[in-house]
């Protein structure tokens, strides 16, 4: 119940074209759900974020829509440029509790070819 | 700058000789937590730190410990690696213990345990 699983596990989309990496969850106590991009080399970092009282969150090129009724959320990239090439972690997390940790998913390596 | 900084970024050991890797970060953070990256295993959280002289384990704590006297600072350390060991650690903070799914990352420290 503590999973997120996370969908494909690698992609591979030409540039220009739209990117989407898909995340399901079953512990509804979850209340935050952010995306994490992490290029070669590099920490993770904090890419966007949506709680569950809202559908849809647009920063730029990155969206995340979020289907509270079937427990999953996705992330949609936009004109993907090779400059996006990184693995993207979806993850769950209970603000609202004392202390939960956030759960991660197993990852999702994204190439942009040219 | 706000960061979390990671000492060695690469190490190779042998087994059994003791080693620290260290982490600091500048941003007055409570909370901090230690992960371990492993191909198709994502991230696996090893300990973490809900603030000074408060730790507690993790997914993964078997062979390493934690210390945290200073907020700024929570040092990794494995007593006696052995090659299983062998790894990318992530030391990660947030700003309370109820902003776990806002983690600021370091940049890794690849540990090689021959």
């Amino acid at each position: 119940q503590q999973q997120v699983k996370q969908s494909p596990q690698s992609l591979i989309v030409q540039k220009g074209g739209i990117s989407i990496i898909n995340c399901a969850y079953e512990n509804t106590a979850f209340d935050y759900f952010p995306w994490y991009q992490q290029f070669p080399g590099k920490g993770p970092a904090l890419l966007i974020a949506i709680r569950p009282d809202v559908s849809e969150k647009k920063e730029g090129r990155f969206t995340i829509s979020f289907n509270k009724s079937a427990k999953q959320f996705s992330l949609h990239i936009m004109d993907s440029q090779p400059g996006d090439s990184a693995t993207y972690f979806c993850a769950a997390s209970k603000r609202k509790t004392s202390y939960d940790k956030v759960i991660f998913g197993p990852g999702t390596s994204l190439s942009v070819i040219p | 700058e706000a960061q979390v900084t990671q000492n060695p970024r690469y190490l190779i050991t042998v087994t059994g000789k003791k080693l620290t890797v260290t982490c600091s970060q500048n941003m007055n953070h409570e909370y901090m937590s230690w992960y371990r990256q492993d191909p198709g295993l994502g991230l696996r959280q090893i300990y973490y730190s809900m603030n000074v002289e408060v730790t507690d384990k993790g997914d993964v704590p078997e062979g390493y410990k934690v210390s945290r006297k200073e907020k700024r600072n929570f040092p990794l350390i494995l007593e006696s690696p052995s090659p299983n060991q062998t790894s990318l650690y992530f030391c990660a903070s947030s700003l309370t213990q109820q902003h776990t799914g806002e983690l600021f990352f370091g940049e890794g420290s690849r540990l090689t345990v021959l």
